[in-house]
């Protein structure tokens, strides 16, 4: 079975800074997508970001970035430039045909 | 487009009663889902709906829950007899046809408390 695995339940950034959000997954599937989605303070979750499986490029959209090691099963996202609006619950998420698996959760404090 | 929409937002209940939710997915998204969410955790998938056609179903899923998508386009999740451990937020998901990985929308949720 697919898991996935986020270990830092909690995250704190101060603004403008970096800080990179860990998440590894286990699988036998060869086709597969990951995900970081955010979900905000009694708001709705959002895609942040995407991966394919196949590709080995890293993903980017803007101040968010991503390095996937297929190899190592690791998929950590980092955020540049740190905003106060960035904090919120991050969920990484493994998608392999029909079903959609999330990790427990990063929750991400950005201190002004 | 509004987006997807769920309702009731919240739902109070008494142990052993029926509850029925519904999801209104962005209009031309043909694949659905369904997910549980308790506190502190990420969302648990429940069930997949391509079409009408429901495609995947966890196992988690007991006896007592049943998904429908009659049409293609509204869903409604019934929960029969709940249990406090039923007690969640109920989100909805549509994603649009093509890639079977295409992102997901979110619904706002449904919140039950079963007492």
């Amino acid at each position: 079975a697919q898991t996935v695995t986020q270990s830092q339940p909690e995250m704190s950034v101060q603004e403008a800074e970096t800080v990179t959000l860990s998440c590894t997954y286990d699988t036998s599937e060869s086709d597969y997508y990951l995900f970081w989605y955010k979900q905000p303070p009694s708001r709705q979750m959002i895609l942040v970001i995407r991966q394919e499986a196949y590709k080995q490029q890293n993903a980017t959209e803007n101040r968010f970035s991503v390095n996937f090691q297929k190899a190592a099963k690791s998929f950590s996202l980092k955020i540049s430039d740190s905003q106060l609006g960035d904090a919120a619950m991050y969920f990484c998420a493994y998608t392999g045909g029909f079903k959609t698996i999330f990790g427990a959760g990063t929750r991400l404090f950005v201190k002004a | 487009d509004t987006g997807v929409s769920q309702n009731p937002r919240h739902k109070i209940t008494k142990r052993g009663q029926n509850v029925t939710f519904r999801c209104d997915p962005i209009s031309e998204h043909n694949r659905l889902y369904w997910y549980r969410q308790t506190l502190g955790q990420g969302p648990e998938f429940l069930t997949y709906f391509q079409n009408e056609a429901q495609l995947e179903k966890s196992r988690l899923l007991s006896d007592r829950f049943s998904a429908e998508r009659p049409k293609g386009s509204f869903s409604t999740l019934e929960i029969q007899r709940t249990e406090q451990g039923d007690s969640a937020m109920y989100l909805c998901a549509s994603s649009p046809r093509g890639q079977l990985y295409n992102e997901q929308f979110f619904g706002p949720g449904t919140r039950l408390t079963v007492l």
